[in-house]
């Protein structure tokens, strides 16, 4: 069975510094990864995925995701926080082609940005 | 192109009432998925239906039933609802052939007094 884990359910850095946002995942078969983020009282919106190409996954507002075997992680990482960056962010696995393509979820975590 | 919507984005209900909540998506997704998130819990998928008039039980489906009579439509419902069936409601939608990514509705906040 394929899950997930987010270390850490709060984060909180200041504006300029660096995002890290850290998940490690268990899976049977090769990995689909995907990290969502929610903003206050919104659906979640996908951030990035990696599906077995390049290992460092670019995705859209500068945030990036290094899928690592060795380690089984795939950390979110931006360089320089912004105030709009502050959201709740989920990392979820796939069960890659199977029958249902499920995904599983991490319990996620609450990016705070002080300015 | 609206996307996938959820109607209503609001409710409460009493206990041992019962209510319907509808998804729609307007991508002609094959793949439609009910998911509940509780504070601490991420996203628990509750149904899901890999085409119209087909239908399935995910992680936690107890107290939820669900219908695809239509490809855009996918509706839960809560036959008598509960007090622990408070939460909010995604539906997520996605195409039969792609990398996975499931598109998310705007929830649904239902409280059960």
């Amino acid at each position: 069975a394929q899950s997930v884990t987010q270390l850490g359910s709060h984060v909180s850095v200041s504006e300029g510094a660096l995002v890290l946002l850290r998940c490690n995942y268990s899976s049977s078969v090769p990995p689909y990864l995907f990290w969502y983020v929610q903003y206050p009282n919104q659906g979640l919106q996908l951030l990035l995925k990696y599906t077995s190409a390049a290992t460092l996954v670019k995705g859209i507002n500068g945030f990036e995701a290094e899928f690592k075997k060795s380690e089984t992680s795939f950390h979110l990482t931006k360089p320089s926080a912004h105030m709009s960056d502050a959201a709740e962010y989920f990392c979820a696995v796939s069960d890659r082609g199977g029958a249902t393509n499920k995904l599983i979820f991490g319990t996620g975590t609450l990016l705070a940005v002080q300015p | 192109n609206a996307g996938v919507t959820q109607t209503p984005k609001f409710r409460v209900l009493k206990t041992g009432q019962s209510m319907t909540l509808l998804c729609a998506q307007d991508m002609n997704h094959e793949y439609m998925y009910w998911y509940r998130q509780d504070p601490g819990m991420g996203l628990r998928l509750i149904h899901y239906s890999v085409g119209e008039g087909t239908t399935a039980k995910g992680e936690v489906p107890d107290g939820y039933n669900v219908s695809r009579l239509k490809k855009q439509n996918f509706l839960l419902g809560l036959e008598s609802a509960a007090p622990s069936q408070t939460s909010v409601y995604f539906c997520a939608s996605r195409e039969a052939v792609s990398t996975d990514t499931q598109y998310f509705g705007p929830g649904t906040r239902l409280t059960v007094l």
